[in-house]
């Protein structure tokens, strides 16, 4: 079992919906960061959580550090947010563990 | 300001040569880390500097090496280079010793070993 898992691994919608994305860890960690990687692969760092919810434009990512859980919320999905969005945990030694990422695709 | 730069982009290479990859960080950075990520696979961890010196080393054999020169910047080398070793290499940085802060990516660079 990965120390990271995300969930779904692929998830298409249609604009407009309402996006969820779901990472579980197994491991004490110190932070959460979510990131997303468009085609071609420059990865982008949309949040970085140790706790409690943040907000940036239609993206909230939410943490509950009790149930080692975090979820990546996006309002009126777009075409432009079809990318892949990776969830990864610092623990220890500076090391980030990746979840396997979650393929989005908003159809228009 | 200027993000984290990598070059090159692209680099092709045959069994068996050396690659060197290359990383600027963001001003003002003193952290740099190595990330591969197979076609198919995750990201994996390579490599930690900061301050010039290698703090952390993720599962990677020895001819995955590197070093960090005293404006910051990184060189990523790969030894003796193997077909498995086609990969997006991506370089982060971030504000100091602690991951915690906000960490920037490059672009990364698609090696490809024929």
């Amino acid at each position: 079992k990965n120390e990271v898992e995300q969930s779904p691994q692929n998830l298409t919608a249609q604009e407009g919906e309402f996006i969820t994305i779901n990472c579980s860890y197994s491991v004490g960690i110190s932070a959460l960061h979510w990131l997303q990687q468009h085609p071609g692969g420059g990865i982008v760092s949309l949040f970085m959580l140790s706790s409690g919810k943040k907000k940036h434009g239609r993206l909230i990512a939410t943490i509950n550090i009790q149930e080692k859980h975090s979820s990546l919320h996006i309002t009126a999905s777009h075409p432009r947010d079809s990318a892949v969005y990776i969830c990864a945990v610092r623990r220890g030694a500076q090391k980030l563990v990746f979840g396997q990422g979650t393929r989005l695709t908003i159809n228009p | 300001e200027a993000g984290v730069t990598q070059s090159p982009t692209h680099l092709i290479k045959t069994r068996g040569q050396q690659a060197t990859l290359r990383c600027s960080p963001i001003s003002g950075h003193t952290s740099v880390y190595w990330y591969q990520q197979a076609l198919g696979l995750g990201l994996q961890f390579l490599l930690w500097y900061d301050e010039g010196e290698e703090r952390n080393r993720g599962n990677f054999p020895p001819r995955f090496s590197g070093r960090q020169f005293p404006n910051y910047s990184s060189e990523l080398n790969v030894n003796a280079l193997e077909l498995e070793d086609s990969a997006l290499y991506l370089c982060a940085s971030s504000g100091g010793r602690d991951f915690d802060t906000e960490a920037f990516f490059g672009q990364g660079t698609r090696l490809t070993v024929v």
